[in-house]
């Protein structure tokens, strides 16, 4: 199974909305991620939690609250967001270590603040 | 900071016909790792290639190479006999040796005509 899955596809929130994003993978990868990617552009790195801990947060609006409940879960909640939060949220996972170890990709979740 | 640049916001190749993609990159580091990742439209983001930089050989996967010039610092991928499903946005990505950190470049979006 090389399958990252999450839920859900799409999600429409207004700004005082709280809702949550989930991601979940059973190749028994320690490294989960999360980005963000705006139309035509790069996905750009959010967090990384490594070991279900969190090893990098790339300067992220506390609107924005990873959690990692286990090894193959990650989730992302959100609140108060703001209409340029609209994206794509994509979601990896990967072996980690000092090895060329590729990250696998979630198919996303489609954001839209209202 | 790492960065990555792709110097081709867009790119055509003739079904059959061979296509490369350009990637230059910056860094301090001796060792890293370089990604070609492949993202069609509204799918999945997969891999393509990958490459150590220890590794004086080029990678090759199949119909898809690259051209590594640790001096140069360029990273390039040819595709050959190029086919309709290979058009998608490509996007060249190094990651450091001892973290799980990955950046992206702006991506190529590559058309194939029939």
């Amino acid at each position: 199974d090389t399958e990252v899955t999450q839920t859900p596809k799409h999600l429409v929130m207004g700004m005082t909305n709280k809702k949550s994003l989930k991601c979940e993978q059973h190749m028994g990868h320690r490294a989960m991620y999360w980005y963000k990617q705006k139309a035509k552009k790069p996905p750009e790195l959010m967090f990384v939690y490594s070991y279900e801990k969190l090893s990098i947060n790339e300067s992220v609006p506390s609107r924005f609250s990873p959690e990692c409940p286990n090894s193959s879960l990650l989730n992302l909640h959100l609140h108060a967001l703001q209409p340029e939060d609209s994206a794509l949220y994509l979601c990896a996972s990967s072996q980690v270590g000092r090895v060329n170890y590729e990250q696998y990709f979630g198919p996303g979740t489609r954001l839209t603040v209202t | 900071a790492q960065t990555v640049t792709q110097s081709q916001p867009e790119m055509s190749v003739q079904e059959a016909e061979t296509v490369t993609l350009s990637c230059t990159y910056d860094t301090s580091e001796s060792d890293y790792y370089l990604f070609w990742y492949k993202q069609p439209p509204s799918r999945q983001m997969i891999l393509v290639i990958r490459q150590e930089a220890y590794k004086q050989q080029n990678a090759t996967e199949n119909r898809f190479s690259v051209n590594f010039q640790k001096a140069a610092k360029s990273f390039s991928l040819k595709i050959s006999d190029s086919q309709l499903g290979d058009a998608a946005m490509y996007f060249c990505a190094y990651r450091s040796f001892d973290n799980n950190d990955m950046r992206f470049g702006a991506g190529t979006r590559l058309t194939v005509k029939p």
